[in-house]
């Protein structure tokens, strides 16, 4: 299965700023995925990321607060803009290779926005 | 997608085997279950996926009874290391996206 590495695992932001996540999978893969999941709770697909078109978002999420993209078949990044405390989460990017295979999760990245 | 209700919490003592079983109602001729393993500050992790009957891996099993209306994952003898959440998922595995549940989070204990 794929192996995937996204950074940063955790950080601090002040509210107001944005940060970008990055997720570097070591094969080429056709969609990646992005999840959030908020304390204590189970994860929710922001958006399915495919290489050379825009993002599919999913109801409750918009480009525009989640930028997301996707250069190339192995690599992706996930903006989250203009931060608030609610945004405190951990968000994971997924793939699933080859399709129809068990999905593969990155660690994570552990945001706190204070 | 298939919506699915599983305990929210379980507690177990080590050296004991662990039903976590899992409704499903609505699932649909293409739908597979998968159960996913998830611990502190890790993504999720796949353990197993069947379609009908039972299915065993070095990790668990898995029992779908006929109507496949629910699911069953068996963990035998866990340890404190089992100590997780577990989510069953329900879908077409040529579908493109994993919805979530709320997961059963199981304590282990001593």
């Amino acid at each position: 299965s794929a192996v995937i590495s996204q950074k940063p695992s955790r950080d601090i932001c002040q509210r107001g700023t944005s940060l970008t996540i990055q997720c570097q999978v070591d094969s080429q893969v056709t969609m990646m995925f992005w999840y959030r999941q908020q304390p204590g709770q189970s994860l929710t697909l922001i958006a399915t990321a495919n290489q050379g078109s825009e993002a599919t978002y999913e109801s409750g999420f918009v480009i525009d607060k989640f930028p997301i993209s996707r250069p190339n078949l192995t690599f992706s990044t996930l903006t989250v803009s203009n931060m608030s405390p609610e945004d405190s989460s951990i968000y994971l990017c997924s793939v699933e290779e080859p399709r129809g295979s068990p999905f593969t999760f990155g660690s994570g990245t552990r945001l706190t926005v204070v | 997608l298939a919506k699915t209700t599983q305990p929210i919490s379980m507690d177990s003592y080590e050296g004991q085997e662990v039903n976590i079983t899992c409704s499903h109602n609505n699932i649909a001729t293409n739908d597979y279950i998968t159960w996913y393993q998830q611990f502190p500050s890790q993504g999720p992790r796949f353990i197993i996926q069947g379609y009908k009957t039972k299915v065993t891996n070095e990790v668990a099993s898995l029992f779908i009874p006929a109507d496949r209306k629910s699911s069953t994952l068996s963990l035998p003898r866990v340890s404190l290391s089992d100590t997780a959440v577990y989510y069953c998922l329900v879908g077409d595995p040529q579908g493109g996206k994993l919805i979530f549940g709320q997961g059963t989070e199981l304590s282990v204990k001593p």
